[in-house]
């Protein structure tokens, strides 16, 4: 069976400190992957998918940035945080045939201060 | 521009009675619909999802309804249970495409005893 890991839960981190959150999924191969982020009255935004290692595409732009070294491994980072990134951060992975459905990782809650 | 809206922040009900949230959307190409259920500091998980073939699914006590022409779907809890009290996304695909699910604002459902 498929799973997907993110790390970690909980962060605070203070305002222009790097960033460095970490996905992996086990159990498939070549997925699809995504960073959505959820803030308060949003619902739940897509930032950055992927469909293979190294192809990054971006939805909004942002102060993030995202990378895919390994197939199934896939982490969501910045230089400098600002006070505006704070939410919590979903990675999820989708098969990259049939139905398009997506699995969610746990979350992390990043608090800028 | 809000291609899915879930137009309650909020819905209350009691328990054993029936939920009805409900989702509309903008982008005539959405063919597939998703419901998540998201409980807080957690990642959503899928609940239930209906094809743009078919204008009902239905999964033990869930069921989907999907109105076309009217660009409307709702999701039926019945009955309500206390463990149904979390966060319902609604979300929708065009095509299958790799750039993953639009998704509403979400309705926070309250079940009372």
């Amino acid at each position: 069976s498929q799973t997907i890991h993110q790390w970690p839960a909980t962060l605070v981190q203070p305002v222009g400190s790097p960033l460095s959150l970490e996905c992996t999924v086990e159990g498939t191969s070549n997925p699809n992957l995504y960073w959505y982020r959820q803030a308060a009255g949003r619902g739940l935004q897509l930032l950055f998918y992927s469909v293979g290692i190294g192809q990054i595409s971006s939805e909004v732009p942002q102060n993030l940035s995202a990378s895919r070294p390994q197939d199934r491994q896939f982490i969501l980072s910045s230089k400098k945080l600002l006070l505006s990134d704070s939410g919590f951060y979903l990675c999820a992975w989708s098969r990259t045939r049939g139905r398009v459905g997506a699995f969610f990782g746990q979350g992390t809650r990043l608090t800028v201060v | 521009d809000q291609q899915v809206k879930q137009n309650s922040p909020s819905l209350s009900v009691q328990e054993g009675r029936i939920s009805i949230l409900n989702c509309d959307y903008t982008n005539s190409m959405f063919d597939y619909f998703l419901w998540y259920k998201k409980y807080p500091a957690e990642g959503p998980t899928f609940l239930i999802s209906i094809s743009s073939i078919k204008d009902k699914n239905e999964d033990g006590r869930f069921t989907v309804f999907l109105n076309k022409s009217a660009k409307h779907l709702s999701l039926h809890i019945v009955p309500s249970q206390p463990g149904d009290s979390a966060v319902y996304f609604c979300a929708a695909s065009a095509g299958g495409g790799a750039d993953g699910l639009t998704f509403g604002k979400g309705t926070h459902l309250i079940i009372q005893p």
